[in-house]
């Protein structure tokens, strides 16, 4: 089945320990990127990559890192998470546009984080 | 640059029908996509427009006139399922990347 993977689902951590949230698509994507979704804000990009080895900034990248080693993966970093970084995260992939028809955005089933 | 505007709430009847209004502005417009998103869920891709002109699909339509920065979301035979927050989000060219609106959330009663 065609998917992306996002884990965890839920995650509750503290001020300033370093965590990972892992991202793993099954469909041979070039495009992957980063979403976080806050109340009245919609959702915003953090970070996104156009292939391997290949990342740049979204609108709001102040506090994350991303990485992109592999094709099927885009794991988010937060160094040193604050209390303002508690959100519901989503990660997606697509084709680049362009080459082909089909470039909807797929995305995971989210990560609602909260940073105490 | 883009600037995505969409109604905040919306709310309807049961079997009518609704139409949910994007405005965008761009310097370079490479396509607009509509997605469906339930509390707390994932959004999920409804439709994709980068020609001027209507996109049907079931009960869902979408229109875009892109001289006038304007799309719609029609969504016919209202269901209670289709309570939701409706996404418009365009794609500038040039960019990979999607810029999303802030969302609709429709309301569907009895």
């Amino acid at each position: 089945e065609a998917q992306v993977t996002q884990n965890p689902r839920y995650l509750i951590t503290v001020t300033g320990k370093k965590l990972t949230v892992t991202c793993s698509q099954n469909m041979n994507h070039e495009y992957m990127s980063w979403y976080r979704q806050d109340p009245g804000l919609g959702l915003r990009q953090i970070y996104y990559s156009m292939n391997v080895e290949v990342t740049d900034k979204g609108d709001v990248p102040e506090g994350y890192k991303v990485s992109r080693k592999e094709k099927r993966n885009f794991p988010l970093i937060l160094e040193s998470p604050s209390p303002n970084q508690t959100s519901l995260y989503f990660c997606a992939s697509s084709f680049l546009p362009g080459a082909r028809r089909d470039e909807k955005l797929f995305f995971g089933s989210g990560t609602q984080l909260s940073v105490l | 640059g883009q600037n995505i505007d969409q109604p905040t709430e919306m709310t309807a009847t049961e079997g009518a029908i609704v139409q949910i209004n994007c405005t965008y502005q761009t310097s370079g417009f490479n396509g607009l996509f509509w997605y469906q998103q339930h509390a707390g869920e994932a959004p999920t891709f409804l439709s994709y427009n980068v020609l001027d002109g209507l996109e049907e699909k079931g009960r869902f339509s979408s229109f875009l006139s892109r001289s006038k920065g304007y799309s719609y979301l029609l969504l016919k035979e209202l269901q209670m399922k289709d309570s939701a927050s409706y996404l418009c989000a365009v794609r500038e060219k040039g960019y990979s990347t999607l810029t999303f609106g802030k969302g609709t959330m429709l309301l569907v009663s009895p």
